[in-house]
């Protein structure tokens, strides 16, 4: 496996559902981020993650959890989710740290979600 | 928030040239990406500028005046693999928060 995977690629959920999204990343990064994609909206930053501890967490409603066990892997725990939440939701990655140069984000597929 | 606007539609003809502009919000700017996102794909990096002026990677080129807040990307000889959204990103506050525009779906026809 190379760059950045996530599982599952499609999921359908029922609001009183939870579920895990799993993004795993190969490149030696040890920074990670959830986006969510809605159609017709731009990117949306939902959680950073920065050598393993959340750094940013824009307002995102609790019933999304983030996870990051090592700089390797990210989850986003979901349980009662709204109609509202279906969306793609992006992983991404890039090296460096703290306050050194930025350097490009490496996104994931994706996970096509639907809360039905 | 920062507000990034850009185009949400453009049309170019195959082996034209096009530019996508990008304007943004200047205060707390870091630095703007250039992403490209085919449709069901991820996005893929394709530049950036931190510095006043004309960043040249091969086809693609990538242009910034920092005190105007606004940015282009320079498309040449258009194929239609080129046909994606180009999603422009705003680098502000700390170095890890990247803020997007909405995307301009280019469509290059034959």
């Amino acid at each position: 496996e190379t760059g950045v995977t996530q599982t599952p690629r499609h999921l359908v959920m029922g609001m009183t559902n939870k579920k895990s999204l799993k993004c795993e990343q190969h490149l030696g990064h040890n920074a990670m981020y959830w986006y969510k994609q809605s159609a017709k909206k731009p990117l949306e930053l939902m959680f950073v993650y920065s050598l393993e501890e959340r750094v940013e967490n824009n307002s995102v409603p609790s019933r999304f959890s983030p996870e990051c066990p090592n700089s390797s892997h990210l989850f986003l725990h979901l349980h009662t989710l709204q109609p509202e939440d279906s969306a793609l939701y992006l992983c991404a990655s890039s090296q460096g740290s703290g306050t050194g140069p930025p350097y490009e984000q490496y996104f994931g597929p994706g996970t096509r979600l639907t809360v039905t | 928030g920062q507000n990034i606007d850009q185009p949400t539609e453009m049309t170019a003809t195959e082996g034209a040239i096009v530019q996508i502009n990008c304007t943004y919000q200047t205060s707390g700017f870091n630095g703007l990406f250039w992403y490209q996102q085919h449709a069901g794909e991820a996005p893929t990096f394709l530049s950036y500028n931190v510095l006043d002026g004309l960043e040249e990677k091969g086809r693609f080129s990538s242009f910034l005046s920092r005190s105007k807040g606004y940015s282009y990307l320079l498309l040449k000889e258009l194929q239609m693999k080129d046909s994606a959204s180009y999603l422009c990103a705003q680098l502000s506050g700390s170095a890890r928060q990247l803020t997007f525009g909405s995307g301009t779906q280019l469509t290059v026809l034959p």
